[in-house]
């Protein structure tokens, strides 16, 4: 396993038109994250799934937001409508939940990223 | 509500010498983790440091620790020995376990740091 995949890694795309992003975690995690990022500030949490459940939504992702992730597997991240201010860093993350807490339960790891730029 | 905060925008360093970078946060979970990360221009966010909040000594890894003081809600990291390739964005952040539920990850704001040769 070569860790998270987000794909792509650069989109520019008019302001109106709708984007696409893919996520692929490590095989054998089963939570998946979303989490945007501005220029200069930290990530700031989007959505999270439990296998194929989408579990919690940050009062950031608005109505043109749209997250799936079918079979529990992949994920994609639907814009809608692109503003302006949706120009940012969109990062993924995976890890392994269980019932307690331990080392090898308890790390996220980060995709590269994808960067957006609404023209 | 949790909340991280890192007050320190920017700092440089000296080659080879000791930074902290601070952090606190806020939280009512009892049980909860501390992370670490750094993120080069690139982008990509790179783990350094974990620490969880029963766990009784500091974390460490390499040369990078974690100087955990669980009554002040702080979490600062200390980078040993600093290499020009230390230069990068680092972010606190934190999650919590309540209830048999990991909940998940928040940042703070970030500090960039600056190694000067």
């Amino acid at each position: 396993d070569t860790g998270v995949s987000q794909d792509p890694r650069h989109k520019i795309t008019k302001r109106g038109q709708n984007v696409t992003f893919r996520c692929d975690p490590i095989s054998e995690h089963n939570r998946l994250y979303w989490y945007r990022q501005t220029l200069g500030q930290g990530p700031e949490f989007l959505t999270y799934f439990q296998n194929e459940a989408q579990l919690e939504k940050s009062r950031l992702l608005s109505d043109r937001f749209s997250a799936e992730r079918p079979k529990g597997s992949f994920s994609t991240l639907e814009i809608q409508r692109t503003e302006q201010g949706d120009s940012a860093m969109y990062l993924c993350a995976s890890s392994l939940v269980g019932q307690s807490r331990s080392v090898a339960n308890y790390g996220y790891t980060f995709g590269s990223g994808t960067r957006l730029t609404v023209v | 509500a949790q909340k991280i905060t890192q007050t320190q925008p920017g700092m440089f360093v000296q080659e080879k010498e000791a930074v902290t970078l601070d952090c606190t946060y806020d939280t009512s979970d009892p049980s909860y983790g501390l992370f670490w990360y750094k993120q080069p221009s690139s982008g990509e966010m790179i783990f350094l440091i974990y620490q969880g909040s029963y766990d009784q000594q500091n974390a460490t890894e390499g040369r990078y620790s974690l100087n955990f003081q669980k009554a002040r809600k702080s979490a600062n990291l200390v980078i040993s020995a600093s290499q020009l390739g230390d230069s990068a964005m680092y972010f606190c952040a934190m999650d919590t376990y309540y209830g048999g539920s990991q909940g998940n990850l928040i940042f703070g704001k970030g500090t960039k740091l600056s190694v000067k040769p």
